[in-house]
């Protein structure tokens, strides 16, 4: 079946440092993948997306290039605010067949500090 | 944002109760999903909806129901409640089975 496979931090970082989330997938066919962000107390935001292969999403200075050769779709950042500490998730959507869902990683927890 | 509104926010109930959570989209979506938020498990599927009466199992569904008698309303229902179903409870639509999906602000269930 499809699955995701996240680093589970939880990352530390201070601010303006560069960030990587690395993420790999397996699934048939071609999927989308997808980044989402979720703040404290709050649900999943969309942050970026792609939909084939080469595709890079982009967003809020964040970044992540859909890489078919070696099934991942890592995010990153190059200078990171203390606003962007949250929970990132990523995930994928295959399409064709019978998928109605999105299968998403564990989430990784970003910490950022002054 | 999209108009996704879930009730309740919060909500204790005691093991053995019945519970039910509402799901009300105004973005006139087919697709529709409850998910469940636990630590060190993420999103997990509980059930989909593809249209008005047409639901289908994710992979955690044992415990719990689903209906859709509108295109802007997905209830779930816990028939009687355990403290295993303590958690976060995420609401999601989507326009199309493989574009994203907009996520409600979440219930927060707390079973004693």
């Amino acid at each position: 079946g499809d699955s995701v496979t996240q680093m589970e931090g939880p990352v530390t970082l201070s601010e303006e440092a560069f960030l990587t989330i690395n993420c790999t997938y397996t699934a048939t066919g071609y999927p989308s993948l997808f980044w989402y962000v979720q703040y404290p107390g709050e649900g999943l935001q969309l942050l970026l997306k792609a939909t084939k292969a080469d595709d890079k999403g982009s967003n809020k200075g964040f970044e992540a290039t859909y890489r078919k050769e070696t099934t991942s779709f890592h995010l990153e950042k190059g200078s990171v605010q203390v606003s962007d500490s949250a929970v990132y998730f990523c995930a994928l959507s295959r399409s064709g067949g019978s998928n109605y869902k999105l299968t998403f990683g564990k989430g990784t927890l970003l910490t950022v500090n002054p | 944002d999209a108009g996704i509104t879930q009730s309740p926010r919060h909500k204790v109930t005691e093991t053995g109760t019945p519970v039910t959570l509402r799901c009300h989209q105004t973005e006139n979506h087919r697709y529709m999903y409850w998910y469940r938020q636990d630590p060190g498990h993420g999103l997990r599927l509980i059930h989909y909806s593809y249209g008005v009466k047409d639901t289908d199992k994710g992979e955690v569904s044992d415990g719990y129901s689903v209906s859709r008698s509108k295109t802007e309303d997905f209830l779930l229902t816990l028939e009687s409640a355990t403290s295993s179903q303590t958690s976060v409870y995420f609401c999601a639509i989507s326009e199309e089975r493989n574009t994203e999906a907009f996520f409600g602000q979440g219930t927060r269930l707390t079973v004693v």
